[in-house]
């Protein structure tokens, strides 16, 4: 399996400007989470779906901020307007909570996304 | 509420050094998972152990082991002989799925491990 897979891997954009950072969860993985780095604050969870419905978006900082899933295989997270404060590097992560697999329960990483808001 | 402590920010070894990253979690849960992750400084987040709340066995993976004591609510994590490309931030996280919980993480803060040759 390929794994889960956020593109882009590093972005850079002006204050003000839209941003949009995509994840391909694991194929069959029925919850996905977006999770945000930084020094000050570690790993924040920001939202997560299940079977591609949201469930809980209590961790979204701000309105400007949203996230989407449209099927399966496919997420959004979405800042507009950009601001400096949202530099970060923004997870992707799937997991599988039905049947009787030994990945059960676990949450697999995307790669990250680096975003620099300048 | 659900919180997970890692005291450690950083430690610094020497190469062959055994090290243990110590982990102690609050949960009013009886059943949930405990996990350790490690974010090497390539940054992806890799996942290392998932342990069940009710099977307190240690378990021992080439140089890794974990220690989980449910009286002490601790799930310690120890590097034996430990390596330069043990080097990496490593995460402890908790969660209640068992439970019916939403299989959310709760991550603690992280330790800095640095492996110095």
């Amino acid at each position: 399996d390929a794994g889960v897979i956020q593109s882009p891997r590093h972005e850079v954009t002006e204050m003000g400007q839209e941003v949009t950072l995509r994840c391909k969860p694991i194929s069959g993985h029925d919850y996905l989470f977006w999770y945000r780095q930084t020094m000050m604050r570690g790993l924040e969870l920001l939202i997560y779906f299940n079977n591609n419905v949201p469930i809980d978006d209590s961790g979204m900082p701000e309105d400007r901020f949203s996230a989407k899933m449209p099927n399966a295989s496919f997420s959004t997270l979405k800042i507009q307007p950009s601001e400096p404060r949202d530099s970060a590097v923004y997870f992707c992560a799937s997991s599988l909570t039905s049947g009787i697999s030994r990945s059960k329960n676990i949450q697999y990483f995307g790669a990250g996304t680096r975003l620099s808001v300048l | 509420a659900q919180k997970v402590t890692q005291a450690q920010t950083e430690i610094s070894v020497v190469e062959k050094e055994d090290v243990t990253l110590d982990c102690v979690y609050e949960t009013r849960d009886t059943t949930y998972y405990l996990f350790w992750y490690k974010q090497p400084p390539s940054g992806e987040l890799v996942f290392l152990i998932r342990r069940n709340s009710f099977d307190e066995q240690n378990e021992i993976s080439g140089r890794y082991s974990w220690n989980f004591q449910k009286s002490t609510s601790s799930f310690n994590f120890t590097i034996t002989a430990s390596q330069v490309v043990d080097s990496a931030v490593y995460f402890c996280a908790l969660s209640d799925a068992i439970s019916g919980g939403d299989n959310k993480l709760i991550f603690g803060a992280g330790t800095r491990l640095a492996v110095h040759p």
